[in-house]
Parts: structure tokens; sequence; C-alpha cells
């Protein structure tokens, strides 16, 4: 089936840093959705991205739909303790494909 | 607005036993989905429908079943359950009927053990 690969699998950061993960894959998508799920949660969407080369954000997050079409970003900013969890990118062409998730500690 | 329901929240079950995980959602959505989730996995689609009447085998349906019994309520089978079948199991729903541009909503997980 269709891979993504999401990196890293796993941060350990400082309260109020910045953070990077992003995804890429060897098929192009048409939407790439970023998730955060929470222990014993199902994931909740973050950001929704539609066109190649959009950047989108939401509140400290922001996205970006890579311009190959075949990656996406996904930053933030200024983390703080309720930031951690597991962040899951999707692509999508006609049904969607996970990443397998990001685990973000903050040390406070 | 409870958004997706799913019972049970967890189930212990022996190998070669049955049992029906039940999705349902308030939303008035035409499509839903049954995933799992294993770890260092994401997650990985069943089977789904796209709207009610229909359904469509995912990326990984051997040994399941599915239902969907109306618009609302989409279930998930295991008929001989093996310990493979081990998992998270999540159920989602959609607006749409499968579009790629759909945005899906999780319900809160099925933690299954097959021993």
């Amino acid at each position: 089936g269709q891979q993504l690969n999401q990196s890293p699998q796993s941060m350990f950061i400082q309260e109020g840093e910045d953070v990077s993960m992003n995804c890429t894959s060897s098929s192009i998508f048409n939407t790439w959705l970023w998730y955060k799920q929470d222990p014993g949660e199902g994931p909740v969407l973050l950001i929704a991205l539609y066109k190649a080369g959009e950047l989108t954000s939401n509140g400290r997050l922001t996205a970006q739909f890579g311009i190959t079409r075949k990656d996406s970003f996904l930053n933030i900013s200024a983390s703080i303790p309720s930031d951690v969890g597991i962040y899951f990118c999707a692509g999508s062409r006609q049904k969607l494909v996970f990443g397998q998730g990001t685990r973000l500690t903050i040390n406070p | 607005n409870a958004g997706v329901t799913q019972t049970p929240k967890f189930q212990v079950l022996k190998t070669g036993q049955s049992m029906t995980l039940q999705c349902a959602q308030d939303m008035n959505h035409n499509s839903m989905y049954w995933y799992r989730q294993d770890p260092g996995m994401g997650l990985r689609l069943i089977y789904y429908s796209a709207s009610e009447g229909t359904t469509d085998k995912g990326e990984v349906p051997n040994g399941y079943n599915v239902s969907r019994l109306n618009k609302r309520e989409f279930s998930l089978r295991l008929e001989s359950a093996a310990p493979s079948q081990t998992s998270v199991y999540f159920c989602a729903s959609s607006e749409g009927q499968g579009r790629s541009t759909d945005t899906q909503y999780f319900g809160p997980g099925t933690r299954l053990t097959v021993l």
C-alpha cells in the first residue's frame, strides 16, 4: 500500500521551544491533513491543506502543503505542556493514508 | 452533539471468539470508516462505507466484516478473533461520500486484546 514517512518518530523538548516535523511520500496526494492524538483518545484534526504550496496556520500551529504534493510540514511555535501527544500526518487521494506518528514530550 | 461514539471501550477475547464493535455518529454524515492502530504503524483502513447501503474494503480487511446498519451506525465484526487482531480500533465519519477532501472525525477508540 501507499506509505508515508513521518519524522522524527519522537521529540523531547523544553517548554517554549519551537517544533518541526514532516511527512514525505513517493506518491502525490490531493490533500494533506495533520491530526493530534491524546492518550486514550481518537485523533483530532488540527489543520487541513488542499492546494500545493498552501501555508495554513491555526494559532501556534503552521502547516505547509509541499509544492511537489509529496510532502508536508507542521511547525509548532512556543510549545506549551498541552502540546504533548502524538501528531499524525495523513495524505489523501481516494482514501486517507497515515504516517507513523511523531510523539512529542515536553519538559517543563 | 456526541460526535462519534464507540462501544465497548475495552475488550478481551480468547482466540476463536467472535464479537462486534459498535460505532454511531450523530452528525448526519454520509461516510463512515473503521481503522486499526498498531504501535509504530499509524492508522490503517479496514473497511469504509461511502454512503448508506454500501461498504468497501480498505487496506487490511482480512478477518473482518462490516455492516452499515443505517446512516448513523457502522459495525465491525470479528468472526474468529486471532492474536494478530490485538489493536486499538477507531471509527470515523465524514460529511461527503468518501471524497479525498472530506474531513474525518474520529471516535475515542476500542482497545481490543486477543489472548
